[in-house]
């Protein structure tokens, strides 16, 4: 069974700039995560989705992140502007439902490093 | 929210030592999952264990729900055990789980 597909692996930008990040889910999850994960701390869920609908996005910042799950199936994370403190780990995670979270399985996950 | 807790926050260990990481949370929870990030930054899944005991290979766990606290065992420990080890938690009023700030291990030759 493929994992979760995240890329880039790595990005590095300057501060105002804007950058996207794309998670390809396990082939039948209906729930995925976009996670934050700060150097030294855990990870902080942005936003989750169930099929096409958010189901949460209480701690994601919208002014300057947004993010889509069209279809159902993947899904793209966008920062615009960037800022110094959003250099961190973005992890997208799926799981086959959100009741029972059967199967959550976690990306590689994208460093983002803003200077 | 639901406030997460492990301790200790960091660990050293000589290959073949046994030890124990602790889980303390504040709520009652429905959903309570344990993952190792290895150095290279990649999360997996150890156990699924809202309550009771489970076992798998070197690695076992513990979660006594009623008293609001999760221990994960690690026997004869070794160095691919290195990494940071996160307990995250699902409470019955929340759609999300909560992560701990993790227990940072490390197993030397």
């Amino acid at each position: 069974e493929a994992g979760v597909a995240q890329s880039p692996r790595y990005k590095i930008i300057e501060k105002r700039q804007s950058v996207a990040f794309w998670c390809n889910p396990i082939s039948g999850h209906a729930t995925l995560y976009w996670y934050q994960q700060i150097l030294g701390q855990g990870p902080k869920l942005l936003i989750q989705f169930q099929n096409n609908g958010v189901v949460d996005d209480s701690q994601l910042p919208k002014d300057r992140f947004s993010a889509e799950r069209l279809k159902g199936v993947d899904s793209t994370l966008k920062i615009q502007p960037a800022k110094l403190e959003d250099s961190a780990v973005y992890l997208c995670a799926s799981s086959l439902d959100s009741e029972t979270n059967y199967g959550y399985t976690f990306g590689s996950g994208t460093r983002l490093t803003v200077v | 929210g639901i406030q997460v807790e492990q301790s200790p926050p960091d660990l050293i260990l000589q290959e073949g030592a046994n030890s124990t990481l602790r889980c303390n949370f504040s709520d009652s929870v429905n959903n309570l999952q344990w993952f190792h990030q290895n150095p290279w930054g990649q999360l997996i899944n150890l156990f699924y264990i809202p309550s009771g005991t489970k076992q798998n290979g070197r690695l076992s766990a513990t979660t006594v729900a009623t008293e609001r606290y999760s221990l994960l065992y690690i026997s004869s420990s070794q160095t691919t055990d290195s990494g940071v080890y996160f307990c995250a938690v699902r409470g019955w009023n929340f759609n999300k789980f909560y992560f701990g700030s993790g227990t940072k291990l490390n197993v030397k030759p």
